[in-house]
């Protein structure tokens, strides 16, 4: 099993940034996916979740309206659209797929003026 | 929001000597499917957070025997029956019952 997240970077204030993630190894479309974060010395947080078929999303309130998770099963990718960003939304973002038994190596989304 | 409640957040340990983390949530954990989405996961130092236990007493694939998770309803404890090296790092347990699904604390383990 192989996740690997993309599209990080530092950003200002009320900027956009859209995450990808790549999956291998592992039968995409039968799983739940998930992104979770670690803001710096702190403890995870489970920011997003998709169902399978993409029929049902599932957002923290701290993100919700502001945040879209989605995927591509053809392409066995997850994605995060992230707008409106916040000094507090700074963290390691990680792809995390089914009942999180595999995570990847991270991105970091760094929101800063 | 479910509350998960790790005791002790520190725990120094002896190489060869037991450990064992608790984890208390704020309301039962039953799912209504009469599963128990408890989860324990290991963060080495520098490193992404890996799965070991999963609903309460599962350890997943690869994980040594030492590990060791049990409890019920909002009450859960991983125990390591003798410590290693490369077990230095931070614990955390996790419910995936009730959305938001949320984690503990953290629990920093560290060699005496």
């Amino acid at each position: 099993v192989q996740l690997v997240e993309s599209g990080g970077g530092l950003v200002q204030p009320g900027g956009s940034l859209r995450l990808s993630c790549a999956a291998s190894g592992f039968t995409f479309s039968n799983h739940w996916m998930n992104w979770v974060r670690q803001a710096p010395g702190k403890g995870p947080e489970w920011v997003a979740t998709i169902k399978q078929d993409g029929s049902e999303k599932k957002y923290v309130d701290s993100v919700e309206g502001r945040f879209t998770i989605a995927r591509d099963n053809a392409k066995n990718s997850l994605y995060l659209q992230m707008s409106s960003l916040r000094d507090d939304d700074t963290a390691v973002y990680y792809c995390a797929a089914g009942r999180a038994f595999s995570w990847g190596q991270g991105i970091v989304v760094t929101v800063s003026s | 929001d479910v509350v998960m409640t790790q005791s002790p957040l520190s725990l120094p340990v002896t190489l060869g000597q037991p450990a064992s983390i608790s984890c208390r949530s704020s309301q039962s954990l039953v799912h209504s499917d009469g599963n128990t989405y408890l989860r324990w996961f290991q963060q080495r130092p520098g490193q992404s957070p890996r799965r070991l236990i999963y609903k309460v007493s599962n350890r997943d694939s690869g994980v040594p025997d030492r590990f060791s998770g049990s409890g019920s309803g909002a009450d859960f404890t991983l125990k390591i029956s003798s410590v290693e090296a490369e077990d230095v790092g931070v614990y955390y347990c996790m419910q995936g019952t009730h959305w938001p699904y949320t984690f503990g604390q953290g629990t920093k383990l560290e060699i005496k």
